[in-house]
């Protein structure tokens, strides 16, 4: 069974930085792309990055765009999301989630078919 | 960025009623359209992919249609289990989007 634990989340002051981590396990975890979704207090969700398999492709949403980096170890199945100067509005649930495939890009199509359970970042001073 | 709208936002039904929810994309997406099912306090589920097919162990009451910008998750005989909240997400273009979700609700 896939399955995919999120830590790092905490109370960051506005402007201050966190690193969030995500480990994989019962899954060959260089094979898939990942992603990182959040959903704010009683909102939506929204996607925030993606990374390919080998790492080399990546993406990001606008609202995180030159401040969030994601990055990957596949030898310790771990997928990171280095936050940077974090505003109040980047106040979410923080979900990763495994891609169906491993590819990133224009022409490769993955849905998000395992979640883990979240870990919690609040931006506050 | 491709706009995704779900309607209706809620909705309430009779267990055994059939319930469908449309989502409509700003532009094409051809048939990459995902739904997922989120109850509350817990994690997204996929539930369909590629616009029609049911994810691994998801009931055959729930079905997906649609293709290019409208698409429709039907919930065939609704049970006291499928309260939820309902996304549609495209994958056809980044950044990944989703609707603002459909919550589905017991009358």
């Amino acid at each position: 069974e896939v399955q995919l634990l999120e830590s790092g989340g905490g109370l960051v002051k506005p402007g201050g930085s966190l690193r969030l981590s995500c480990v994989g396990s019962g899954v060959i975890f260089s094979n898939y792309a990942m992603s990182w979704v959040r959903q704010a207090p009683g909102k939506g969700l929204e996607w925030v990055a993606g990374i390919s398999g080998g790492g080399g492709d990546i993406y990001y949403g606008d609202s995180v765009k030159g401040r969030f980096t994601i990055s990957r170890d596949n030898s310790r199945n771990t997928v990171y999301l280095q936050m940077s100067r974090l505003r109040a509005d980047d106040t979410a649930l923080y979900y990763c989630a495994k891609e169906e495939a491993g590819l990133l890009g224009p022409n490769f199509h993955n849905s998000m078919d395992v979640w883990g359970q979240g870990t919690t970042v609040t931006v506050s001073s | 960025d491709i706009q995704m709208t779900q309607s209706p936002s809620a909705l309430s039904a009779s267990v055994g009623d059939r319930t469908t929810i449309t989502c409509r994309a700003s532009q094409s997406i051809n048939r990459w359209l995902a739904w997922y099912q989120q109850k509350p306090g817990k994690a997204p589920k996929l539930l369909i992919y590629k616009a029609s097919t049911l994810a691994s162990g998801i009931p055959s009451r729930f079905s997906g249609s649609g293709s290019g910008t409208e698409f429709t998750l039907s919930i065939n005989s609704l049970q006291p289990d499928d309260v939820a909240t309902y996304y549609c997400q495209q994958y056809d273009s980044y950044p990944r989007t989703f609707g603002q979700g459909t919550k589905v609700e017991i009358k």
